[in-house]
């Protein structure tokens, strides 16, 4: 199976900074990443697949990158609702594994 | 507007049974494959089973191998998950997930949430 190891696992970080969460895989899945975005007791939102193209209507704050064993999820100009967790996903190969989650906070 | 509304999820024993349902709609059904992922209170996401379009290839994760069966009715517009030999391990909630393979899971239902319990 594919691992994907997300750091951080916890971000706090100010209005306005910019951040970044790394997603790091076992095996190399080309781009086939994808980036979610979820906010406590609702499912998930679809952000970023493959790995750089933002599903339409993601703000552009949002952006992605990578492709192998390595990809990152980058988030300028954070604002309060940007407040969630952050998954990513495989889809190389099943099981479609995804990270552990990275908490962002804002301070 | 796609939507995806489950349903059957509930307090149930250990060893009990459970099948959850995913009504589908807003969509063409029968042209995604789908898939069930769940999220124990508290954890991450864990994708649980895919199956595809015309049900000829289905997948389950191996903590749900044997015990958890993925099923269609694309007249019906329906996804289900039938559950037994059900743990506390399964307490969860779960979600049904459109796949536009491969990947990404681009909408997803409001969740349904299972709770094993004596």
């Amino acid at each position: 199976d594919i691992q994907l190891t997300q750091s951080p696992s916890f971000l706090s970080a100010s209005v306005g900074d910019r951040v970044t969460i790394t997603c790091r895989a076992s095996q190399g899945i080309s781009s086939f990443l994808a980036w979610y975005q979820q906010k406590p007791g609702k499912a998930p939102n679809f952000l970023i697949y493959p790995a750089s193209t933002l599903q339409s209507g993601v703000p552009s704050k949002f952006s992605g990158s990578g492709s192998g064993t390595e990809f990152t999820l980058t988030i300028s100009s954070l604002q309060p609702e940007d407040s969630a967790t952050y998954y990513c996903q495989q889809f190389d190969n099943y099981p479609y594994t995804f990270g552990q989650g990275t908490k962002l906070e804002i301070k | 507007e796609v939507q995806l509304v489950e349903s059957g999820g509930g307090l149930v024993k250990p060893g009990g049974s459970l099948r959850l349902s995913c009504a589908a709609s807003g969509f063409t059904f029968s042209t995604y494959s789908m898939n069930w992922v769940r999220q124990a209170p508290g954890q991450g996401l864990e994708w649980v089973s895919s199956i595809s379009t015309s049900s000829s290839y289905i997948y389950y994760a191996d903590s749900v191998k044997g015990r958890f069966t993925i099923s269609r009715d694309n007249a019906k517009n329906s996804l289900y998950l039938q559950m037994t030999s059900l743990r506390a391990e399964d307490t969860a909630v779960y979600y049904c997930a459109r796949d536009a393979w491969p990947g990404p899971f681009d909408y997803w239902g409001q969740g349904a949430l299972v709770t094993v319990s004596s």
